[in-house]
């Protein structure tokens, strides 16, 4: 059975980082991109970020491009946002998927909440 | 800076189809954006439904359907349900790596 299982989320304040994990399984994991997918509260699905299967091709969002950092390590079967200078407009549920291009899995989502 | 459109809200009756659409705010959409359709209840994840235009998610049955129709992409359900009561969105690649939803389409079946 396929899992993207996200962890990492939580509360934090402005300004501050948090670090997002997503653990891939039922998959071979090393041949996909990988995208992660934010939704905050009452509204839609906004792209956030991509990476290749071998971690060189990265593109980010404008609204995170400079803040956010996506890595992968295929040997772990997992991918990872590190996610810093958070401010409130970041407050979401953030997704991990495979390839959208593709049949893509995704995982339930953890949420961030960037509040003082 | 291009939006993805998407109608806020469609509704339709119990057997009846319905067609929802995902366009460009300035210009065509074609296969080449690779035009994908998510489906999402209240607290669940979304759900892969059509990707790449018109392939079928594993699972989904064959009452879903995309294509393009005119400059839009198009997400058709044929015969709905109840349970089809959901948020509808569509992911649209503008190339050089960036990917783009659209706002999302509440439907009601009633």
């Amino acid at each position: 059975e396929v899992q993207l299982v996200e962890s990492g989320g939580g509360l934090v304040q402005p300004g501050g980082s948090l670090r997002l994990s997503c653990a891939a399984s039922g998959f071979t994991f090393s041949r996909y991109w990988m995208h992660w997918v934010r939704q905050a509260p009452g509204k839609g699905l906004v792209w956030v970020s991509r990476m290749n299967s071998d971690g060189r091709t990265i593109s980010y969002a404008d609204s995170v491009k400079g803040r956010f950092t996506i890595s992968r390590d295929n040997a772990k079967n997992t991918l990872y946002l590190q996610m810093n200078s958070l401010r409130a407009e970041d407050t979401a549920v953030y997704y991990c998927a495979s390839d959208l291009s593709e049949d893509s899995y995704w995982g339930q989502g953890t949420l961030v909440t960037v509040s003082s | 800076q291009t939006v993805v459109t998407q109608e806020p809200s469609f509704s339709v009756s119990p057997g009846g189809t319905v067609t929802l659409t995902c366009g460009l705010s300035s210009g065509s959409v074609s296969t080449t954006y690779y035009p994908s359709w998510y489906q999402q209840t209240p607290g669940q994840a979304p759900r892969t439904l059509i990707y790449s235009t018109n392939s079928r998610s594993s699972g989904v049955p064959d009452r879903f359907s995309g294509s393009i129709l005119g400059n839009k992409a198009a997400l058709t359900i044929t015969g709905a349900q109840a349970d089809d009561e959901s948020d509808y969105f569509c992911v649209l690649y503008m190339g050089s790596g960036i990917w783009v939803f659209g706002g999302g389409t509440k439907l009601t079946v009633l």
